[in-house]
């Protein structure tokens, strides 16, 4: 059975840096697309960084050279690498995987998300 | 970039239909496959229709989902409504490398 976990979110200040993680379990994070997810208070969905089973990433324009995508593929952990955050960062974070390698289909599984709340 | 427009809200008696619509502002809504996605309220989203209308296991059959060329739209129709089908649901695309989901339609079941 595939089940996402994430964590690492919490209280940060403007400017301050935070890594999230998801722990994948029932398949292997590198022979899929992992991807994150977000969703600020009361709003709708918003795709943050994907990254490939060969290891390339690609990143919404609204966090790009802010937000790195990562794996540790010995500990089937996926990351991500929150830098320079603010208020417009907000949200759950969701860790997302496809439907199959290759399938076109880029969130098929979902964790139970972790919130980000960046305040002073 | 591309959009994808969604109706804000949508409601109906149980029992009847509801369709969701979801317009690509620009680009062929053919040209790549589209996904709905159902959001209950403090839930994650589960997805519920994969590449325009597959159904994945376990989604009841009274969930389909459509493309028409002509209003470069999907639409998502839930027949037989039923209460535990109120919720957000969210159209989603993509182009490149590049994901857009639409801004999300609220259903309420009367």
């Amino acid at each position: 059975e595939v089940q996402l976990v994430e964590s690492g979110g919490g209280l940060v200040q403007p400017g301050g840096s935070l890594r999230l993680s998801c722990a994948a379990s029932g398949f292997t994070v590198s022979s899929n697309y992992m991807s994150w997810v977000r969703q600020a208070p009361g709003k709708g969905l918003e795709w943050v960084a994907v990254i490939y089973s060969g290891g390339t990433t690609y990143y919404a324009d609204s966090v790009k050279g802010r937000f790195t995508i990562s794996r540790d593929n010995s500990k089937n952990m996926l990351y991500l690498q929150m830098n320079s955050l603010s208020a417009e960062d907000t949200a759950i974070y969701y860790c997302a995987r496809d439907l199959y390698l290759y399938s076109g289909v880029w969130f098929a599984y979902w964790g139970q998300g972790t919130l980000v709340t960046v305040s002073s | 970039n591309f959009m994808l427009t969604q109706p804000h809200s949508v409601s109906e008696s149980p029992g009847k239909t509801v369709t969701i619509s979801c317009t690509r502002s620009s680009g062929s809504i053919v040209s790549n496959f589209v996904q709905w996605f159902q959001q209950r309220p403090g839930s994650s989203p589960t997805i519920v229709i994969y590449e325009d209308n597959q159904r994945p296991s376990g989604v009841p059959d009274r969930f389909s989902g459509s493309i028409d060329s002509s209003s470069n739209s999907a639409s998502l129709t839930i027949s037989g409504l039923k209460t535990e089908d109120e919720a957000d649901y969210y159209c989603q695309s993509y182009d490149n490398d590049n994901q857009v989901f639409g801004g999300g339609t609220k259903v309420t079941v009367l």
